[in-house]
């Protein structure tokens, strides 16, 4: 009874390949947000959506594209995957688009690019 | 725009001994703070959060944080560290509204038996 789940937790994957990661939550929350943890452990946020809306997309290059079929999950896709492009992703969720709302974290994936 | 600075990249305790990992914040607005703990290979577990009323927030595991609005600090202390509690700390920030959390660069707690 995972609270965020992601699939799956290592990917590697080869220049050039497009490859997908699953996020889904159950506990109910309105907003769900994808972020990026590079070699140096820094996190930065890539996409937020609420409810199925995307509301913010930081400067991200677009072979990054979020999808979220419900609001319950929120998937990414990478196209034409590149070195730079290996990290950990997070997905995480939030309760409502407040500002009291702690964030919920996925156990991450790992992305090799070789 | 918000941010964080987490000025030690490393902070080495001797087990028993009390511990603080030092966090300062920028926002325009009110500034609501939290902090996530990281075990390697796993995801980030919420510790604490600061929203208003009391400067010192008590959270998970014994920590505690102290909000300082003079000093735009929100440093997490402990009174007796373990071992186990070794890991990486992040310290994070929103300001209100659609804003998602931003983090501070992390900074990695030894405990020494």
């Amino acid at each position: 009874d995972t609270a965020v789940s992601q699939t799956p937790k290592y990917l590697v994957t080869q220049m050039g390949n497009d490859k997908s990661i699953k996020c889904e939550q159950n506990l109910g929350h309105d907003t769900m947000y994808w972020y990026k943890q590079d070699s140096k452990k820094f996190l930065k946020i890539m996409f937020s959506y609420n409810n199925k809306e995307l509301i913010i997309n930081e400067t991200v290059p677009n072979r990054f594209s979020p999808k979220s079929p419900d609001k319950a999950h929120l998937n990414l896709h990478i196209n034409s995957l590149e070195l730079g492009d290996s990290a950990v992703y997070f997905c995480a969720s939030t309760a409502r688009p407040g500002v009291a709302s702690e964030a919920f974290f996925g156990q991450g994936t790992r992305l090799t690019v070789v | 725009a918000q941010s964080v600075a987490q000025p030690e990249d490393q902070v080495n305790v001797a087990e028993g001994n009390p511990l603080t990992v030092k966090c300062t914040y920028s926002v325009s607005g009110n500034p609501y703070l939290f902090w996530y703990v990281q075990y390697p290979n796993r995801g980030l577990q919420f510790l604490l959060k600061y929203i208003t009323g009391d400067n010192l927030v008590k959270g998970s595991y014994g920590f505690e944080a102290e909000f300082n609005k003079s000093q735009t600090s929100f440093h997490l202390k402990k009174p007796s560290a373990l071992v186990s509690d070794s890991a990486l700390y992040f310290c994070a920030v929103r300001d209100g509204g659609n804003t998602p959390l931003v983090f501070g660069k992390g900074t990695r707690l030894s405990v020494i038996a």
